[in-house]
């Protein structure tokens, strides 16, 4: 399997504009998730999706920001409008825990964002 | 809110010699798991080690999980230069299955040939 695959891998966008972050989960996992790392924040779970279903987005930072899941092997990371602020690495991650076995996630390498 | 917490934030040492890293977290958790950086990549999952465990090993990785200091460590034998990278704690919180993983800020591990 190719593993989770993230695009674009680099961002620089002028802030005010859209950006749109794109997961492809390995496929047959049934857990999709959105982190957020910055130096001064470290890894934030933003949002996660159980078989396409958003689950918890407590973590979304504000209205700004959106995801959504219309397939198993397909995900969006929305930033509308974006800021400064919103620059860090988002990494999409999927997984397939059962009960007992605990749930390993498998990252992708991330979208490097920029907003000038 | 950050669950784990790394200690030290970072740590250098020479090939050969032993890394200890050490986590705490503030929950009631089903499991803990250690993951790695390589710098400009994604996270990947090294050992996971259930709360009714309290150590385990998997080659030179080493890890022991203390539940009542809700406290974990990890250990990297006979370090090499290619272990540099961060480190990183990450906690599965207790009851129900929501599956969701809370991740501490990590331990820079430097390894000096």
């Amino acid at each position: 399997d190719a593993g989770v695959i993230q695009s674009p891998r680099h961002e620089v966008t002028e802030m005010g504009q859209e950006v749109t972050l794109r997961c492809k989960p390995i496929s047959g996992h049934d857990y999709l998730f959105w982190y957020r790392q910055t130096m001064m924040r470290g890894l934030e779970l933003l949002i996660y999706f159980n078989n396409n279903v958003p689950i918890d987005d407590s973590g979304m930072p504000e209205d700004r920001f959106s995801a959504k899941m219309p397939n198993a092997s397909f995900s969006t990371l929305k930033i509308q409008p974006s800021e400064p602020r919103d620059s860090a690495v988002y990494f999409c991650a999927s997984s397939f825990p059962r009960p007992r076995s605990g749930n390993t996630i498998y990252f992708g390498e991330g979208s490097w964002l920029t907003v000038v | 809110s950050q669950q784990g917490e790394e200690d030290p934030q970072a740590l250098s040492i020479q090939e050969g010699e032993n890394a200890t890293m050490n986590c705490s977290y503030k929950t009631s958790i089903n499991n803990l798991q250690w993951y790695r950086q390589n710098s400009g990549r994604g996270l990947v999952h090294l050992i996971l080690i259930r709360s009714n465990e309290r150590e385990k090993h998997s080659g030179r990785l080493r890890v022991t999980l203390d539940t009542s200091k809700k406290s974990s460590s990890l250990l990297i034998t006979a370090s090499r230069a290619a272990d540099t990278a961060s480190y990183f704690c990450a906690t599965e919180g207790a009851g129900g299955s929501n599956y969701k993983l809370t991740f501490g800020k990590g331990t820079l591990l430097t390894v000096n040939p």
